[in-house]
């Protein structure tokens, strides 16, 4: 199957830095991609839609200043997490669909475990 | 919808014996669903999917049951081993409104060897 790549997969950082998180699609172009959030012992949470070439679209409640999307290529997503602070600390785990749009299987990264201290 | 901010209920089994995994989605208008696997630190991963015009499913080893009257799914684990430790995720694949997964509250599924 398609392959989904997240970098990194661990990160800790300090309070009030910037953190980036990378998804790659290895095998496949993926016009649109997804970013979820997963705190510990709960469900994934969709953050937003990062959409190739044009600005992400974001769930009700993220902020957008917070967390920069960037899907400059057909291969790459990028996630920031601006001024970083100990609640942001979570789990954040990247899928694309292949081919994209459609009625088509998505996959999933490996996810990124993010410690703000 | 989605369900943020409540914690995973929790299934303990018998290696051998059958699992019940069930999930509960809140709209009508949902037509396409995924079961998906995510062990410790990793992933979701395709299980087994169901569209609404059917109301079962089954893999290998896995079955999936749709009511689309009370709006519920269940995954069924026939002879559960130990590597099926994992927490188990339903969602709502909203591929028609840009592919976007809802994914439900998860079950996690512990099998005692």
């Amino acid at each position: 199957g398609a392959v989904v790549s997240q970098h990194p997969s661990r990160v800790i950082c300090k309070s009030g830095t910037s953190v980036k998180i990378e998804c790659r699609s290895l095998d496949f172009q993926a016009t649109t991609m997804f970013w979820y959030r997963q705190f510990p012992k709960q469900s994934l949470m969709l953050m937003a839609t990062s959409n190739e070439g044009s600005k992400a679209t974001y769930e009700q409640g993220v902020e957008k200043d917070k967390f920069l999307i960037n899907h400059a290529s057909l291969t790459l997503s990028t996630l920031t997490v601006t001024s970083a602070h100990p609640e942001d600390s979570s789990f954040y785990i990247c899928s694309a669909r292949s081919p994209a749009g459609g009625n088509t299987e998505a996959f999933f990264g490996q996810g990124t475990r993010l410690t703000v201290v | 919808g989605e369900n943020v901010g409540l914690h995973l209920p929790t299934l303990s089994v018998q290696e051998g014996d059958n699992s019940i995994i069930n999930c509960a989605y809140s709209n009508s208008a949902s037509d396409y669903f995924i079961w998906y696997k995510q062990e410790s630190g990793k992933g979701p991963q395709f299980i087994i999917d169901i569209r609404s015009n059917m109301d079962k499913r089954q893999g290998q080893r896995v079955t999936v049951l749709l009511n689309k009257t009370v709006k519920h799914l269940s995954l069924q684990i026939a002879a559960t081993q130990p590597g099926d430790s994992a927490v188990y995720f339903c969602a709502e694949d909203l591929y028609n409104q840009g592919g976007k997964l809802i994914f439900g509250q998860g079950t996690e599924l512990s099998v005692k060897p």
